[in-house]
């Protein structure tokens, strides 16, 4: 079964600074997909980066970029120069097997507060 | 990218009522995906939906209390039967795009009272 850990229940970090939101992972798999996802109070479900397990380069997107570390089963979140608008819940994801498709599996989720 | 809207937006339902919730995808996709997020909690699948065959459902869903049709490319609809306060949640449909993305909709506040 494909399992995802988010140990962090809510983080603070100051504007500006760059925070580091965990997630592992477990899956007897050697294609996979991880994703992360902010939801901000409002509900929505914002994209924020994908990384595949063969991917050689970790991914970046902006302002986010992600730290994979294979042999670890990690997939953490770095968000640098952080800013008001970031605070939100953030959710780690797996990819699974859906027939044809995927669907998500989701972690527990990191609240994080960006404060002035 | 797909765009997906869903109707209600959010409802407020009396115990033992039903709701039925829509979901619309600017382009036609093979599997729409439902899920719930009840309130402080993550999004867990409630089930797959493939055009033109019944929907599977995840461990601890069942159809008679959420029953789903698909009849076409472009929609889907979830219904919530014989609603009790404990499934007062925020239901989201989601599809999958043409490479990694995942695509939601901007979800369904209900709350049962």
């Amino acid at each position: 079964a494909q399992k995802i850990t988010q140990t962090q229940p809510g983080m603070f970090v100051q504007e500006k600074e760059a925070v580091t939101l965990d997630c592992t992972y477990d899956t007897s798999d050697q294609s996979y997909g991880l994703f992360w996802y902010k939801q901000p109070s409002s509900g929505e479900m914002i994209f924020l980066i994908y990384q595949g397990s063969y991917d050689e380069q970790n991914a970046t997107e902006g302002r986010y970029s992600l730290n994979f570390q294979k042999a670890r089963k990690s997939a953490n979140l770095v968000i640098s120069a952080s800013q008001l608008g970031d605070s939100a819940m953030y959710f780690c994801a797996m990819r699974v097997r859906r027939f044809s498709g995927y669907a998500l599996n989701f972690g527990k989720g990191t609240s994080l507060l960006v404060t002035p | 990218s797909a765009v997906i809207s869903q109707k209600p937006s959010r409802d407020i339902c009396q115990r033992g009522t039903s709701l039925t919730i829509q979901c619309q995808v600017d382009s036609q996709v093979t599997m729409m995906f439902w899920y719930r997020q009840q309130p402080g909690q993550s999004l867990t699948l409630i089930a797959t939906a493939n055009q033109g065959s019944e929907a599977t459902y995840e461990s601890g869903f069942v159809i008679d209390k959420f029953p789903i049709s698909r009849p076409n490319l472009t929609f889907s609809t979830l219904t919530v039967s014989n609603m009790s306060p404990e499934d007062s949640s925020i239901y989201l449909c989601s599809v999958a795009g043409g490479g990694n993305e995942q695509y939601f909709g901007p979800g369904t506040r209900l709350t049962v009272t």
